[in-house]
């Protein structure tokens, strides 16, 4: 089954513990993304990458990093989370790269995170 | 760069009556575009998209969208809503040939609550 796959789905943490929240997808894709849902301020991007080693700043990047070894796993990292980056995360990927193709976004389940 | 203005932010309707969301993007060139919608507890999917052909675009559930590129307007229509459409609504914008080619710029959603 096509899916992107995100851990944890849920998460409570502290001020300054740096944490990791996994992405993986199986469908071959060559770009990936992250975004942040929240309340009124619908999805923003904070990363993406359109191939292996090659990863760019979305609209919101700051406090987060990213790496993309690989294809298929493009992980979000939290060096100092801080109660700002409580938010709903999403990660999406997508066959899309370049002129011709329909940027269709898969989604994977989300992950809420919450930064006391 | 582009942008996404969703008109309503949210939208109440009894069982049976009809729906029109509005979406307005701002981008002076070729643009890919889409709905996802956003049940409740779960991760956006895709509703319906528009890349080239037919402006008038049919997607699940019975839910249609009308590309007026005059207006640069993308619509979504339901003739009938149910109260499993109960659900928040994102409009989204893609260029094509945009550096990054697969970013998608989201309005800030309709949550769309159906009575029964």
């Amino acid at each position: 089954e096509a899916q992107v796959t995100q851990n944890p789905r849920y998460l409570i943490t502290v001020t300054g513990k740096k944490l990791t929240v996994t992405c993986s997808q199986n469908m071959n894709h060559e770009y990936m993304s992250w975004y942040r849902q929240d309340p009124g301020l619908g999805l923003r991007q904070i990363y993406y990458s359109m191939n292996v080693e090659v990863t760019d700043k979305g609209d919101v990047p700051e406090g987060y990093k990213v790496s993309r070894k690989e294809k298929r796993n493009f992980p979000l990292i939290l060096e100092s989370p801080s109660p700002n980056q409580t938010s709903l995360y999403f990660c999406a990927s997508s066959n899309h790269t370049g002129p011709g193709t329909t940027g269709e976004l898969f989604f994977g389940e989300g992950s809420r995170l919450t930064v006391l | 760069a582009q942008s996404v203005s969703q008109h309503n932010h949210h939208v109440i309707l009894s069982e049976a009556a009809s729906l029109e969301l509005g979406c307005n993007y701002s981008y002076g060139g070729t643009v890919n575009l889409f709905w996802y919608v956003q049940y409740p507890g779960q991760h956006l999917q895709l509703l319906l998209k528009y890349f080239s052909g037919d402006p008038l675009v049919k997607g699940i559930k019975g839910f249609e969208a009308e590309f007026i590129k005059s207006k640069f307007s993308f619509n979504l229509r339901k003739p009938s809503v149910q109260w499993s459409d109960t659900a928040e609504y994102f409009c989204a914008v893609n260029v094509p040939l945009n550096t990054n080619a697969g970013k998608s710029t989201f309005g800030d959603g309709t949550t769309l609550t159906v009575k029964p």
